[in-house]
């Protein structure tokens, strides 16, 4: 079945910086690939999702960029702001049509 | 539009008791899931529904079972609660029959506690 590593667990960054969170997946199969946003106490939430014939999504601060040679898929935020802290979750959805998420990495800015 | 539903929030269980965690959605989708959340694995799928009707297995089933009760309705049943089910269980919903390409709408979880 599908494999989805995401990296970092955890990551600080300073108010107006950029975020990278990046993802690798095992099954050539998957075509699409959605990325999730998790606040403290609340379901995850769609916040950008990008299919396999395109290699580039952008979305105002946030953009997702796909190398499917390389099986790997990333979120850009930029200009950050502290309302952006939460746990991000990316996914694919592989052969099998079910999403397989990665375990999630926590995002911080700091003021 | 409440969206996603699920019930109870909070739930504590002895070892070998039983629950069943309520989930209802108003949006009309055809496909609901229900996930478990742990500290460092993402979230993995127990089982789906793809349609009202039928139901799969997902990654994580063991201790599990399922009922989609109509189209709004999905329950999970721990029939022997066991330690290693604590957890964070979310329900979703999707517009499409089967298949995943398309937004998940999530509910807002229920934290189950196993002593």
């Amino acid at each position: 079945g599908e494999n989805v590593e995401q990296h970092p667990s955890t990551l600080s960054v300073q108010e107006g910086d950029s975020a990278v969170i990046k993802c690798t997946y095992s099954d050539s199969a998957s075509n699409y690939f959605p990325w999730y946003k998790q606040e403290l106490g609340k379901g995850p939430q769609l916040i950008i999702d990008i299919r396999s014939n395109v290699g580039e999504k952008k979305d105002q601060r946030i953009a997702v960029t796909l190398n499917k040679t390389a099986k790997h898929f990333s979120l850009h935020i930029t200009e950050t702001q502290p309302e952006d802290s939460a746990v991000y979750f990316c996914a694919a959805a592989g052969s099998a049509r079910q999403l397989t998420f990665g375990s999630g990495t926590q995002l911080t800015v700091l003021p | 539009n409440a969206g996603v539903t699920q019930t109870p929030k909070f739930q504590v269980l002895k070892t070998g008791q039983s629950m069943t965690l309520q989930c209802a959605q108003d949006m009309n989708h055809n496909s609901m899931y229900w996930y478990r959340q742990d500290p460092g694995m993402g979230l993995r799928l127990i089982y789906y529904s793809a349609s009202e009707g039928t139901t799969d297995k997902g990654e994580v089933p063991n201790g599990y079972n399922v009922s989609r009760l109509n189209k709004r309705e999905f329950s999970l049943r721990l029939e022997s609660a066991a330690p290693s089910q604590t957890s964070v269980y979310f329900c979703a919903s999707h517009q499409q029959n089967g298949g995943n390409t398309g937004e998940l709408f999530f509910g807002e979880g229920s934290r189950l506690t196993v002593l």
